[in-house]
């Protein structure tokens, strides 16, 4: 089947900093990925919609300038999460869909962001 | 107020037990309503569906949808320790031109020996 890589899959960092999390289609070229977030025992929650060459679409009450999302090729999509809080700290996940198969969604690893 | 509902929340059981767990949505333009599997990292997935009535199987487990009640169940037999994991029901809906994906809160399975 399909892969989906994200990178890293842990970060550690500082409150104030920023972080950026990288999600690649390996094998297949996605027109659209998705952003998630997951908070323990929770599920998904759909941050923001990445299409290729063009503005990301965002979720009610996702902060833009908070989580930066870039889709600059038709393999690449990267999340930067900005002046990062303790409140930040959560599991992201993307995933991307693959144009050869209907509706399918592939699932990257998942990063774990902690920000201390 | 959640547009997909997942029931039940959580479900502990046997090795050897059937289980069926719910999922009910609610939107606009339905396009497909997916089954996904999540244990220690990212979902994986099981079912898509997309007509009524259609049973999809894997192995032990099944999958069938039911637009008119616009629902669908996910069936696990003789379910094994393995099987222990949160199962995230999705439903894709088009809004806008775009496809739009909502995940269920989950139904949460542990499978004691």
């Amino acid at each position: 089947g399909a892969v989906v890589s994200q990178h890293p899959s842990r970060v550690i960092c500082k409150s104030g900093t920023s972080v950026k999390i990288e999600c690649r289609s390996l094998d297949f070229q996605a027109t659209t990925m998705f952003w998630y977030r997951q908070f323990p025992k929770q599920s998904l929650m759909l941050m923001a919609t990445s299409n290729e060459g063009s503005k990301a679409t965002y979720e009610q009450g996702v902060e833009k300038d908070k989580f930066l999302i870039n889709h600059a090729s038709l393999t690449l999509s990267t999340l930067t999460v900005t002046s990062a809080h303790p409140e930040d700290s959560s599991f992201y996940i993307c995933s991307a869909r693959d144009p050869r198969q209907s509706y399918e969604q592939y699932f990257g690893p998942g990063t774990r962001l902690t920000v201390t | 107020e959640d547009k997909v509902v997942q029931s039940p929340l959580s479900l502990v059981v046997h090795e050897g037990d059937t289980v069926t767990l719910n999922c009910s949505y609610e939107v606009t333009n339905f396009r497909s309503l997916l089954w996904y599997k999540q244990e220690k990292k990212a979902p994986t997935f099981l079912f898509m569906l997309t007509s009524s009535g259609i049973e999809k199987k894997s192995g032990r487990l099944s999958s069938i949808l039911d637009k008119k009640e616009l629902s669908s169940i996910l069936n696990i037999t003789a379910t094994q320790t393995g099987d222990s994991a949160i199962y995230l029901c999705a439903v894709g809906e088009r809004s806008g031109g775009s496809y739009i994906p909502t995940f269920g809160r989950g139904t949460s399975l542990i499978v004691h020996p």
